[in-house]
């Protein structure tokens, strides 16, 4: 069965100082990584998806990076705009269609 | 213009109720989702439905029973609510539904059963 799981569960920054979010998965053939942005009652947003080991991709101050086995986001000079929870998904191979989805870093950037 | 539209956004009931959230996409999507997130934010896919036809199908009680009358939209009815039925359920679409696609999600209905 396919596992993802994102670490810290909640992280709290100052404005400017960088850091990443961690997602560890396990999953037989993995055709895509996906991250998502969520905001308080609204559904989650599409940020990038990565497809292969080595891949990274970059929106704004966040960067996404992917290896055999987890995927970071990295997120530069956050602003407190940045607040969210930020889910990673995977499909695998098997699942045409199906996203399986960690938990979530909530994440809080003060002024 | 919303993109994937969910409705009722709040939904209070008492246990034993029957009740009923619509979705309507405007993307021309052929594949419709129901996704249920519980209070840890863990989101977990319920059922899939491309082109009005079932795709998949989680371990699901089958007090559930979503319904797809054409492929821009997408009903969940639940039987019988229980407390544990208490969650934040979302609608989301892809274009195909095959796999390295996004998924584009309504902005969620909140249930909670007394």
């Amino acid at each position: 069965e396919d596992q993802v799981t994102q670490s810290p569960e909640a992280l709290r920054l100052q404005e400017g100082e960088s850091s990443s979010l961690n997602c560890s998965y396990t999953v037989s053939g993995l055709r895509g990584l996906f991250w998502y942005r969520q905001d308080p009652g609204k559904g989650p947003e599409f940020l990038f998806t990565l497809y292969s080991a080595g891949e990274e991709k970059e929106k704004e101050r966040l960067k996404a990076t992917l290896t055999k086995k987890e995927s970071f986001l990295h997120i530069t000079a956050p602003k407190p705009e940045d607040s969210a929870t930020y889910l990673c998904a995977v499909q695998a191979g098997t699942n045409a269609g199906k996203s399986t989805f960690g938990d979530g870093t909530t994440l809080t950037v003060k002024p | 213009d919303t993109a994937v539209s969910q409705t009722p956004k709040y939904l209070v009931t008492q246990m034993g109720n029957d009740k009923s959230i619509k979705c309507e996409q405007n993307l021309g999507h052929d594949t419709m989702y129901w996704y249920k997130q519980d209070s840890k934010k863990f989101l977990k896919i319920m059922f899939s439905y491309n082109n009005k036809e079932l795709i998949i199908n989680e371990t699901v009680p089958n007090r559930f029973s979503p319904k797809s009358p054409d492929k821009a939209h997408l009903n969940l009815h639940i039987n019988s609510l229980e407390l544990g039925d208490s969650a934040v359920y979302f609608c989301a679409s892809s274009a195909q539904g095959t796999t390295n696609e996004k998924l584009f999600f309504g902005s969620g209905t909140q249930l909670s059963v007394l």
